[in-house]
């Protein structure tokens, strides 16, 4: 079965800052994917970033890159110049690649605070 | 993008009664339905999973006639809490899929108070 873990439950950041929130997962398969989902207080989901274990080239979108090191079943999420409306749940999510079977396992989450 | 709208995003039931949860998929057809319940300061734990027109699986822990099921078509699927207690207050969160599914989408949650 595969698992996530995060390992941090709580982090914090000053406002423009850097900050890397780390993943671990464990996994027999060779094809899925991975996400980052943020979960603000309204506790919507909402998607962050994706990775396909296929590609070797890190996903980024604006603010938000990760660092996917698929042999060491790592992927963590860096977060450049933090905001204020980042702060929130931060949730690492791996999905088996194959259709309508694809539920996600999640890890505990991060939750991150960004200070003025 | 997809759409997603579960109903009702709170609700406050007395101890015994009966709940049901609506979830919509509005601009897809969503062949499989997945239910995960969140208690307070935790994460996303899934409780079944469900193909239309087919019955509902579920995961190991969750009593399926507590929690019933119907997903009758591929933008309507249901969740009915029966005889809720109390430890069944939590937050309820549809995710309707489609098939060959790359990414996973999320409706807007329900919290259940059960008094």
């Amino acid at each position: 079965a595969q698992t996530v873990t995060q390992s941090q439950p709580e982090m914090s950041v000053q406002e423009a800052e850097t900050v890397t929130l780390s993943c671990t997962y464990d996994t027999s398969e060779s094809n899925y994917y991975l996400f980052w989902y943020k979960q603000p207080p309204s506790r919507q989901m909402i998607l962050v970033i994706r990775q396909e274990a296929y590609k070797q080239q890190n996903a980024t979108e604006n603010r938000f890159s990760v660092n996917f090191q698929k042999a060491a079943k790592s992927f963590s999420l860096k977060i450049s110049d933090s905001q204020l409306g980042d702060t929130a749940m931060y949730f690492c999510a791996f999905m088996n690649y194959g259709g309508s079977q694809g539920n996600l396992i999640f890890g505990k989450g991060t939750k991150l605070s960004v200070k003025p | 993008g997809a759409v997603v709208s579960q109903h009702p995003s709170r609700v406050i039931c007395k101890s015994g009664t009966s709940v049901k949860i609506e979830c919509r998929s509005l601009d897809f057809q969503a062949t499989t339905m997945f239910w995960y319940r969140q208690f307070p300061k935790q994460s996303l734990m899934l409780m079944a999973t469900s193909n239309e027109g087919s019955k509902a699986t579920y995961e190991q822990g969750v009593e399926k006639d507590k929690f019933l099921i119907n997903h009758a078509s591929l933008t309507l699927s249901t969740l009915t809490v029966t005889s809720a207690h109390p430890e069944d207050s939590s937050f309820y969160i549809c995710s309707p899929t489609r098939t060959a599914n790359t990414e996973a989408f999320f409706g807007q949650g329900t919290r259940l108070t059960v008094v």
